[in-house]
């Protein structure tokens, strides 16, 4: 069975940082691009980054560039997003999801992530 | 960045109706084309991926068509689990970017 488990998120106050991150299993993790996808409360979906299989070529959503960094660990099976500079528009259910390159085909159940100002 | 425009934003429909579902990009993505579904606290579930590819194990009643810029989510029976927010996304380019989203209600 297929699991993506995201971990990390909480309350921070604005400037702060936190890192999340997402353990896989039941499917070949080096085998796929990674991304992670936000959804603020009450709105849509918004995709934030993506990571090539090989952690060799990164994509970032403009407003999170600089600030955020997605990586990921393939022999741990894990992919983590180091957010910093932490503002109260970043806050939002985080998620963990394969592809980027393709749709997103698995997906976490999500991580909330709060910026009091 | 390409814009995406679905419409309806809300839509009320039966059990049984036959329901379509609009998405519009601001300039093409060839066929490069998903539809999910999400449901209240869960997680976005991927129905239709390439435009046209139903996912496997998805309901043969969804169903996607289209290319270019103008593309159709049909669910050809609607069913009581299908009451949910459903949303279209390109990935055509770097970045990737969703629709607003469409609620289909029970009426």
């Amino acid at each position: 069975e297929v699991q993506l488990v995201e971990s990390g998120g909480g309350l921070v106050q604005a400037g702060g940082s936190l890192r999340l991150s997402c353990a896989a299993s039941g499917f070949t993790f080096n085998n796929y691009w990674m991304s992670w996808v936000r959804q603020a409360p009450g709105t849509g979906l918004e995709w934030v980054a993506t990571i090539k299989q090989d952690g060799g070529a990164n994509y970032y959503l403009d407003s999170v560039k600089g600030r955020f960094t997605i990586s990921r660990d393939n022999a741990k099976n894990s992919l983590y997003l180091q957010m910093n500079s932490l503002r109260a528009e970043d806050t939002a259910v985080y998620f963990c999801a394969s592809g980027g390159n393709t749709a997103f085909g698995y997906w976490g159940q999500g991580t909330l992530v709060t910026v009091s100002s | 960045d390409i814009q995406m425009t679905q419409s309806p934003s809300t839509l009320s429909a039966s059990v049984g109706d036959r329901v379509t579902i609009t998405c519009r990009a601001s300039q093409s993505i060839s066929s490069w084309l998903a539809w999910y579904q999400q449901k209240p606290g869960k997680a976005p579930k991927l129905l239709i991926y390439k435009a046209s590819s139903l996912e496997s194990g998805v309901p043969s009643r969804f169903s996607g068509s289209g290319s270019g810029t103008e593309f159709t989510l049909t669910i050809s029976s609607l069913q009581p689990d299908d009451f949910a927010t459903y949303y279209c996304q390109q990935y055509n380019s770097f970045s990737r970017t969703f629709g607003q989203g469409t609620k289909v209600e029970i009426k």
